[in-house]
């Protein structure tokens, strides 16, 4: 199985900070790559998929790249409703896993 | 657009079958090239991918589950269902089922789950 992990574990950012989170595969999954986004007790919600390609209506703010084994999501300036916990998730092999996901917090 | 809404008991005891429908509204369980999968979410934990399964009823089972897991399709309901047996507290979690689907149809890879049911919290306890 393809492991995914995260860093950081959690991260503490202000409003109009500029923020990446990193997501490094346990092998190669070329741009398989999706990122979610999901606020306290509600679903995940699509940010990204195929490592850069932006979900329709997700704002632009939101950036994906990286291929292979390393991968990152970019929030170019935060806003209030950005605070959440943000994962990614291969597709290139079965089983589809997850990483252990990144808590965006207020400063 | 196409809605999803999960449903089953709140409550299992240990070493019983926890089972759970998804219904499809908005669209067609058998449309596409999409498959129909499921997630799990324990308390403040991460995210855990049980499986998913194609309107023809070719399943993919997560490894570390799959001797527990049978999914299935009803496409007279529009319903996708979840069986998992044996189950212990382990299981205790909120499972979700989503859209899992390519970026165009005709191509089976790239895939990603881009519409979510709210989510269920099942809880296994005596």
């Amino acid at each position: 199985d393809i492991q995914m992990t995260q860093s950081p574990s959690s991260l503490s950012a202000s409003v109009g900070d500029r923020v990446t989170i990193t997501c490094r595969a346990s092998q190669t999954i070329s741009s398989y790559l999706n990122w979610y986004q999901q606020k306290p007790g509600k679903a995940p919600k699509l940010l990204i998929y195929a490592a850069s390609t932006l979900q329709s209506g997700v704002p632009s703010r939101f950036s994906g790249s990286g291929s292979g084994t390393d991968f990152t999501l970019t929030i170019s300036s935060l806003q209030p409703e950005d605070f959440a916990t943000y994962s990614c998730q291969q597709s290139y092999s079965l089983p589809h896993s997850f990483g252990q996901g990144t808590k965006l917090e207020i400063k | 657009q196409v809605q999803l809404q999960e449903s089953g008991p709140g409550l299992v005891k240990p070493s019983q079958t926890l089972s759970l429908t998804c219904t499809v509204s908005g669209g067609s369980v058998s449309s596409g090239s999409h498959y129909w999968s499921w997630i799990r979410q324990p308390a403040g934990k991460g995210l855990e991918w049980i499986g998913r399964i194609y309107s023809n009823e070719n399943t993919n089972y997560n490894p570390s589950l799959k001797s527990r897991v049978t999914m299935s399709v009803d496409t007279s309901k529009n319903q996708v269902s979840l069986k998992l047996s044996s189950v212990t507290a382990a299981d205790t979690a909120v499972y979700y089922c989503a859209r899992d689907r390519p970026p165009a149809p005709g191509i089976f890879y790239y895939y990603y789950m881009d519409v979510w049911g709210k989510g269920t919290t099942v809880t296994v306890s005596s």
